[in-house]
């Protein structure tokens, strides 16, 4: 099984400052098609997970645009230009080329 | 409006069998895979299962194969999951999701969970 290891697990910030979190895998997992299947998902306190990038660096509709996603090969980052209130969370990336499908430990993002 | 409407948890003894189900409307049931992902009391996210649109083809996470199976009823639009020989390990809330990315990479939709706490 691919093996998503994240860091930091905390981060603490400061609401209108930058976020950055890193996700790396276990081993490349580039699919046949080219493409290669690491997701960002974001859980709000109480709520379920809903992905917010897609395919390393492709937002989801509605998510805006202080979010983007960046990688390749083993190495991804999930970057937040400037934190809001609503961003409180845990973030999980996950490998949805190889089966079993795997995320990382989470990051729970939270105010200093 | 998507709704996926997870049911069938509870409490259940280790050993013991339940089936979840989860009733989907607002998208076309029948036209995407369907995915169980549970997540145990404070810990993170765990894939579990996987089926195709069509319900022939299906993955599971090693910690449950041979346990769990993942079924679907596309006329009932309600995917499924039997856990058998359940252990205090399985214990979590079970969403179940559309999360496929294949293509155009269509939105994802997750359920609210349901909650299963095997304990005896």
């Amino acid at each position: 099984d691919i093996v998503m290891t994240q860091s930091p697990l905390s981060l603490p910030v400061t609401l209108g400052q930058p976020a950055s979190i890193s996700c790396r895998s276990s081993q490349s997992f580039v699919h046949s098609d080219g493409n290669t299947y690491l997701h960002w998902f974001q859980q709000r306190p109480g709520q379920s997970p809903r992905r917010l990038i897609h395919k390393i660096s492709n937002r989801d509709s509605g998510v805006p645009d202080r979010f983007s996603g960046s990688g390749s090969g083993t190495d991804f980052t999930l970057k937040i230009s400037r934190v809001e209130a609503e961003d409180i969370g845990v973030y999980y990336c996950m490998q949805a080329t190889h089966w079993p499908w795997t995320f990382g430990q989470g990051t729970k993002v939270e105010i200093k | 409006q998507v709704q996926l409407v997870e049911s069938g948890g509870g409490v259940v003894q280790p050993g013991r069998s339940l089936r979840l189900s989860c009733v989907v409307s607002g998208f076309t049931f029948s036209r995407y895979g369907m995915h169980w992902v549970r997540q145990a009391p404070g810990k993170g996210l765990e894939w579990v299962a996987v089926i195709s649109s069509d319900g022939r083809d299906k993955q599971y996470a090693g910690s449950v194969k041979g346990r769990f199976t993942i079924s679907r009823d596309n006329s009932k639009n309600t995917l499924y999951l039997q856990m058998n020989s359940l252990r205090a390990e399985d214990t979590a809330v079970y969403y179940c999701a559309k999360i496929d990315c294949g293509g155009d990479c269509p939105p994802d939709y997750w359920g609210q969970g349901t909650l299963v706490t095997v304990s005896s």
